[in-house]
């Protein structure tokens, strides 16, 4: 069955910085792809969906790029600030009965 | 408002104990899910279902069975707790299709097998 692989676990940047996480997946056929973000103790919220396509979405702040070619899909916070500090976790809907996988999740601390 | 409610928030079983968590969606949705939350694993799929009395075996199924009512209603049961079932459960639905496709989350449960 799929399989989604997401990097780093762990991520330290400091305010103004960029900041990056990458998911892979294995099932060619995957059609949805999504990021949300987890707040401590609180649930996941929907970031942003890609759907099927090598494309880029700009939300505020954030940009998500789809490359199906790679089966990769990546999260870049071009300026991170304090406020952006949560778990992220990237997810994949396959094909056949729209079961979605999720990462294993990333921790991004953002520093002042 | 759409929503994806579930109780209890926390709950406290012993070794051996019988725990249902519940899940209620007022989103309209056909798609309902199962997932527990560990660190280091992020979200494992346990259970999953496409309407009322349909089962879907997820990811990590071993000591779970799961009913699906009605299209609102999903359970999650627990006959016989382990504390390795000690984990954040977090229940979702979705339209499954198109812009309906996201999971929407409930706000979990904590369980805490001991």
């Amino acid at each position: 069955g799929e399989q989604v692989e997401q990097r780093p676990p762990h991520l330290s940047v400091r305010e103004g910085d960029s900041a990056v996480i990458t998911c892979t997946y294995t099932d060619p056929n995957s059609y949805y792809f999504f990021w949300y973000k987890q707040e401590p103790g609180a649930s996941l919220q929907l970031l942003m969906k890609v759907f099927s396509s090598t494309e880029i979405n700009e939300g505020q702040g954030f940009t998500v790029l789809l490359n199906k070619k790679d089966k990769r899909l990546s999260l870049n916070l071009t300026a991170a600030h304090p406020g952006d500090s949560a778990a992220y976790f990237c997810a994949v809907s396959a094909p056949g009965g729209y079961k979605v996988v999720f990462g294993s999740g990333t921790r991004l601390l953002v520093s002042p | 408002e759409a929503a994806v409610t579930q109780s209890p928030r926390n709950k406290v079983t012993v070794t051996g104990g019988n725990v249902t968590l519940s899940c209620r969606q007022t989103n309209s949705h056909n798609y309902m899910y199962w997932y527990r939350q560990d660190t280091g694993h992020g979200l494992r799929l346990i259970h999953y279902s496409y309407g009322a009395g349909n089962l879907q075996i997820g990811d990590v199924p071993d000591g779970y069975k799961a009913t699906r009512t009605t299209q609102e209603d999903f359970f999650l049961l627990l006959e016989l707790a382990s504390p390795s079932q000690t984990s954040l459960y977090f229940c979702a639905s979705s339209g499954g299709q198109g812009n309906n496709q996201a999971p929407l989350f409930g706000e979990g449960t904590r369980l805490s097998v001991l």
